[in-house]
């Protein structure tokens, strides 16, 4: 069936390293977003990625969606502190059948 | 209101009893999601509600759960005959117009099924 794949499931980075998180479909999609969720928190939103090839930047946080819409990342320049927590992804096939990805959990220390 | 509030916080059940979760989403906002997230793990899409529309049920898991939204706001999650399964953090998000627009969650519910 449809699914999501994301990788790693954890990752641990000195702060002021770089990190990437990665999503995986096995068919199209029609757009894909990211979410946040700090430690007790609930996810926060962060971005929607639609055409094909699309990059997006939020300050130090590059969003990419592949070419073939199957696949995106998420790369964090220099981490903080701030940037702990778990990141999702999630693809969307139709409007009524979305898919999160396992997510990543990024800890960081200083 | 200000954002997406659900109620219980927190729900304790016994094996085998119904409950039911609420959802009050941000007020104009037309579309609204239910997940579920077990701990530690990702987020589960259950159903999805596009203003008056009929949803579409088949994210729900099983014939257990049903979900409704009356008057195009408040949404209600029942699950019948509740399972150790269940347990866990059920989240209810909100969003302008759907279609994959900023979506706003609500702190969840939390689950535990005895």
């Amino acid at each position: 069936g449809q699914q999501v794949m994301q990788i790693p499931q954890y990752q641990h980075v000195q702060e002021g390293e770089d990190f990437t998180t990665y999503c995986n479909s096995s068919t199209t999609l029609s757009n894909i977003q990211w979410y946040k969720q700090r430690p007790g928190g609930h996810p926060v939103f962060l971005i929607q990625l639609v055409k094909s090839g699309e990059v997006k930047k939020q300050k130090r946080l590059t969003f990419q969606f592949g070419e073939a819409k199957k696949n995106s990342s998420l790369h964090i320049t220099a981490t903080q502190t701030t940037d702990v927590g778990t990141y999702f992804c999630a693809g969307s096939y139709n409007n009524n059948d979305m898919r999160f990805g396992a997510g990543t959990r990024l800890t960081v220390k200083p | 209101g200000a954002g997406v509030s659900q109620s219980p916080s927190n729900k304790v059940t016994e094996k085998g009893k119904d409950v039911e979760l609420r959802c009050d989403p941000i007020s104009g906002h037309t579309a609204l999601y239910w997940y579920r997230q077990s701990l530690g793990q990702g987020l589960e899409f259950l159903i999805y509600f596009q203003g008056n529309s009929a949803p579409d049920k088949s994210g729900l898991p099983s014939d257990r759960f049903s979900a409704e939204r009356t008057g195009g706001s408040v949404s209600t999650l029942t699950i019948q005959r509740t399972q150790q399964e269940d347990s866990a953090v059920y989240l209810c998000a909100s969003s302008g117009g759907g279609g994959g627009e900023t979506q706003y969650f609500g702190p969840g519910t939390r689950l535990l099924v005895l």
